[in-house]
């Protein structure tokens, strides 16, 4: 069974603070995501990386960075909080789509708040 | 701009009726579909998918009707169930990204 996990469930952290969430995925899969959750918007697709050292900018990469040094672990960045980046943080994986139709894997997600 | 869009926010439905949840899409380039579920605090968990050359897919209590003409599919449960209560995500895949919409609460009363 696929097991993607995030680090934290819940972070409180201060506005200006450099934030790090981390992700770790046990199915050797490729691809990585980060998206955000908030009420009345869904998932909005942060970043995301295919292959080691490799990223791509999401819907909404403005305030955030990535790292992917390992293929199984994909780290997102808040380089400097702030409180509008208040949100549920989720972590995903999945195989390549030319590889398989396999869909995306959700880790429980880090409510993220910032004060 | 949303290319995938869910317009009901929330759905109440009776135990033991049918819950039928709604999504429309508007670029005609996406060629897969899926359903996500999400229950409070924990990470949302694939349902069922169909592809655009499919207008029908079944799985249990769960079928997906896709509407190609109408840019548009649904979610049929039957019967509803109290453990359905969730949060269930359209999404449509673009590459090797997933475009979500904005998602609709059900809630089955027992």
């Amino acid at each position: 069974d696929v097991k993607v996990t995030q680090s934290s469930r819940y972070l409180v952290k201060r506005t200006g603070e450099k934030v790090f969430l981390e992700c770790v995925q046990d199915m050797d899969h490729e691809n990585m995501f980060w998206y955000r959750q908030d009420p009345g918007l869904g998932l909005r697709l942060i970043y995301f990386s295919y292959d080691v050292k490799m990223k791509e900018k999401g819907d909404i990469p403005e305030g955030y960075s990535v790292s992917r040094e390992k293929k199984e672990r994909f780290s997102l960045i808040l380089e400097s909080a702030s409180t509008n980046q208040t949100s549920m943080y989720l972590c995903a994986s999945s195989f390549l789509s030319r590889i398989s139709n396999q869909p995306q894997h959700f880790g429980d997600g880090t409510r993220l708040s910032i004060l | 701009d949303q290319q995938v869009k869910q317009n009901s926010p929330s759905l109440s439905v009776q135990e033991g009726r049918i819950s039928i949840l709604n999504c429309d899409y508007t670029n005609s380039m996406f060629d897969y579909f899926l359903w996500y579920k999400k229950y409070p605090a924990e990470g949302p968990t694939f349902l069922i998918s169909i592809s655009s050359i499919k207008d029908k897919n079944e799985d249990g209590r769960f079928t997906v009707f896709l509407n190609k003409s109408a840019k548009h599919l649904s979610l049929h449960i039957v019967p509803s169930q109290p453990g359905d209560s969730a949060v269930y995500f359209c999404a449509a895949i673009s590459g090797d990204k997933l475009v979500f919409g904005a998602g609709t609460i059900l809630r089955v009363k027992s």
